[in-house]
C-alpha cells in the first residue's frame, strides 16, 4: 500500500525538542524528495522543510531554521525532522508529503501522512 | 517571499453549479502552480499540478489555468463529495514554497 506515516508528535514545553518521523511504504522511496508541512489555525499550511531524494540538499522555512533539521534514511525508508528549541507558534499537525515526480528538485507534493499533532505549552 | 492570495475565502454553492477559485502571486512563478482539496481531519489531496495538469485519478470536472502571476481553478458541476476547502501552491523553485489562505466551498 503506498503511504506515509507520521510520528512522533506530541506535547512539550517551550524550549523543548521533538523528533518526527515519516515512515514510506509501497513505492520507491529513494527516488522522490520528502517535504514537511505544518497547519493551523493561526497560520494556515505552511511549508516548512525539504529534502532532496538522494539526502544532498535541505532547505527550511525562515520560522524554522536554525532549529529544525530534515533528514532520511533511504535504507529504512524513513525521513525525520528533528525540532529543537520549540515555540508555543511551532504547534500544529505536522504533515510529510513527497513529491510527485521522481528525482526531481521542485514539484508539487502527491502523496501525504495523515499528521501528527504537536503542542507546545507549558 | 512569494504571496498568494487566494480568492474567495468562502463561496456558497448548489450542486451543479461552475466554480471558479483564483490565486494571485506577488511575482511571477511560471506555471509552477498546485492545487489542493482539503476534508476536515485529513490531508490535503492533489488535485492540479503545473497549473492545468490534472493529477491522475481526480475527476475531470476539476480543471486549473493560467501562468504568471493569475491562476484559476474550477469545477465545472459541483457535486456534493466537493464541498471542502481548496488551497493553492507555488512551487518555484525559489524557497519558500508557499500556500494560499484558503477557499472554503460551502453548500448555499
Amino acid at each position: 500500500q503506498v503511504q506515509l506515516v507520521e510520528s512522533g508528535g506530541g506535547v512539550v514545553q517551550p524550549g523543548g525538542s521533538l523528533r518526527l518521523s515519516c515512515a514510506a511504504s509501497g513505492f520507491t522511496f529513494s527516488s522522490f524528495a520528502v517535504n514537511w508541512v505544518r497547519q493551523s489555525p493561526g497560520r494556515g499550511l505552511e511549508w516548512v522543510a525539504f529534502v532532496r531524494y538522494d539526502g544532498t540538499t535541505t532547505k527550511y522555512a525562515d520560522s524554522v531554521k536554525g532549529r529544525f533539521t530534515i533528514s532520511r534514511d533511504n535504507s529504512k525508508n524513513t525521513a525525520s525532522l528533528q525540532m529543537n528549541s520549540l515555540r508555543v507558534e511551532d504547534s500544529a499537525i505536522y504533515f510529510c508529503a513527497k513529491d510527485n515526480t521522481p528525482r526531481w528538485d521542485h514539484d508539487a507534493f502527491d502523496l501525504w501522512g495523515q499528521g501528527t499533532v504537536v503542542t507546545v505549552s507549558s | 517571499d512569494i504571496q498568494m492570495t487566494q480568492s474567495p475565502a468562502t463561496l456558497s454553492a448548489s450542486v451543479g453549479d461552475r466554480v471558479t477559485i483564483t490565486c494571485r502571486a506577488s511575482q511571477s512563478i511560471d506555471s509552477w502552480l498546485a492545487w489542493y482539496q482539503q476534508k476536515p481531519g485529513k490531508a490535503p489531496k492533489l488535485l492540479i499540478y503545473k497549473a492545468s495538469s490534472l493529477q491522475s485519478g481526480v475527476p475531470s470536472r476539476f480543471s486549473g489555468s493560467g501562468s504568471g502571476t493569475e491562476f484559476t481553478l474550477s469545477i465545472s458541476s459541483l457535486q456534493p463529495d466537493d464541498f471542502a476547502t481548496y488551497y493553492c501552491l507555488q512551487y518555484n523553485s525559489n524557497y519558500p514554497w508557499t500556500f494560499g489562505q484558503g477557499s472554503k466551498v460551502e453548500i448555499k
